[in-house]
Formats: C-alpha cells, sequence, structure tokens
C-alpha cells in the first residue's frame, strides 16, 4: 500500500517551454501533497505545500507563478513548471499523505520515484 | 538558523559494519529520520527516533541523543545494495522536516 508514482520520470525541453508533471497518489487518499527539488549532491528542498482544493503553500524564495501546482483531486497534483531555464534543471519529488494534521505530515509522507528535468 | 550536518561521502567494505553520524541545530524537535536514496530515486524510510536511545530494525539500527543534538545510523553485514545515499531529516517545532544533505555511502567488495 501507500504507493506513489510520477509521470513522466524524466523529461527534456527547450528553455523557454513548459512542463507539467503528474504525482498520483495509487492506493489512497492523498489530503496533502509535498513538491520537493534536489539538486546534485544537495539536500532535499521543500517547495510547496498543496492541499485537495485548496491554494498551494509555497515556500520562501519560490516563485509561485514559475511553478504552478494544481491540486485537483485526492489523488493527483500537478506542478507546472512555466518558462523553464537551464537552471530550473533539477530532480523533482512529490510526496502525499493522507493526513492533515502537521504532526502526521513527517512520519507519513510517502515519496514518488521523481522527475529528472533537463532544460536545453 | 536550522542545520543538519552529515559526512558528505563514506567507504566501507561488504561484510563490515558502518556508523553515520548526523548532528542537528533545529528550532523544536519532533523526531528525527533516517532515509535511504539511490541514485536517481525518492527517498525510502528507514527508521524514526523520537526519544533518546537505539532502535533496532534488522542489519540498521538508528541512535539518538536529543541532548547533544546528534544521531547516527548503524549498518551491519553491509551488502552492496547498501551502496545509496543517507539522508538524515529532522522533524521542528512546525512539524516541518528539516533534510541534511545526505552521505553517499560506496561499498567495496
Amino acid at each position: 500500500g501507500a504507493v506513489v508514482s510520477q509521470h513522466p520520470s524524466w523529461v527534456i525541453c527547450k528553455s523557454g517551454t513548459s512542463v507539467k508533471i503528474e504525482c498520483r497518489s495509487l492506493d489512497f487518499q492523498a489530503t496533502t501533497m509535498f513538491w520537493y527539488r534536489q539538486f546534485p549532491k544537495q539536500s532535499l528542498m521543500l517547495m510547496a505545500t498543496s492541499n485537495e482544493g485548496s491554494k498551494a503553500t509555497y515556500e520562501q524564495g519560490v516563485e509561485k507563478d514559475k511553478f504552478l501546482i494544481n491540486h485537483a483531486s485526492l489523488t493527483l497534483s500537478t506542478l507546472t513548471v512555466t518558462s523553464a531555464h537551464p537552471e530550473d534543471s533539477s530532480f523533482y519529488i512529490c510526496s502525499a499523505t493522507t493526513g492533515t494534521d502537521r504532526r502526521v505530515f513527517s512520519y507519513e509522507q510517502y515519496f514518488g520515484p521523481g522527475t529528472r528535468l533537463t532544460v536545453t | 538558523g536550522q542545520n543538519i550536518d552529515q559526512p558528505t561521502e563514506m567507504t566501507a567494505t561488504e561484510g563490515a559494519i558502518v556508523q553515520i553520524n548526523c548532528t542537528y541545530q533545529t528550532s523544536g524537535f519532533n523526531g528525527l529520520f533516517w532515509y535511504q536514496q539511490h541514485a536517481g530515486e525518492a527517498p525510502t524510510f528507514l527508521s524514526y527516533n523520537v526519544l533518546d536511545g537505539l532502535e533496532e530494525k534488522g542489519r540498521f539500527s538508528s541512535f539518538l541523543s536529543r541532548s547533544k543534538g546528534y544521531s547516527y545510523l548503524l549498518l551491519k553485514e553491509l551488502q552492496m545494495k547498501d551502496s545509496a545515499s543517507y539522508l538524515c531529516a529532522v522533524s521542528d517545532s512546525n512539524y516541518q522536516l528539516i533534510w541534511g544533505a545526505g552521505t553517499k555511502l560506496i561499498i567495496k567488495p
């Protein structure tokens, strides 16, 4: 149980284009989903937290107009990187949890396999 | 500021034991996690410590000392498949996970 999928697993796009990454919880309802970015040899950086049916909460320094997050259902969240640039090349990971209680979030986060984005 | 420190890289021999240390300075503490991450993959949960002491789970054990802001992950009977990065993460006063940069563990035959 508690499987999270991401699509695509990797994508190459040209500078200036937009890319959409999907995150799905396959066997549970994900009330809350998280989007992380990880650069090589660096730690996971939380970009935003999204709750189903409401606007995402972005971390400081993350441009909400550039990284559009939609959590339209209890099993799907999407991250769209708009007008991508080479510096956006990174490993994007989503995670999902069934809880709304922040005390549960850190203990019951289920991670997706990640999406490798390369912007040329 | 909040900070998680762990060694960048460690090397060990197949069949041996290795200890990966993690020190932290965070605003509040609600538990410490260890995750394993193979290259190009998402992290997978290994352990969770919220009280001082040693938690053993098969070949892996995790230790916590809250007064010292210190934890370690102990891996026994190392196998080649244990070659991965090991991430230390702390849940702060807001239950937000603060991640370390990870320790890349290289296992040699």
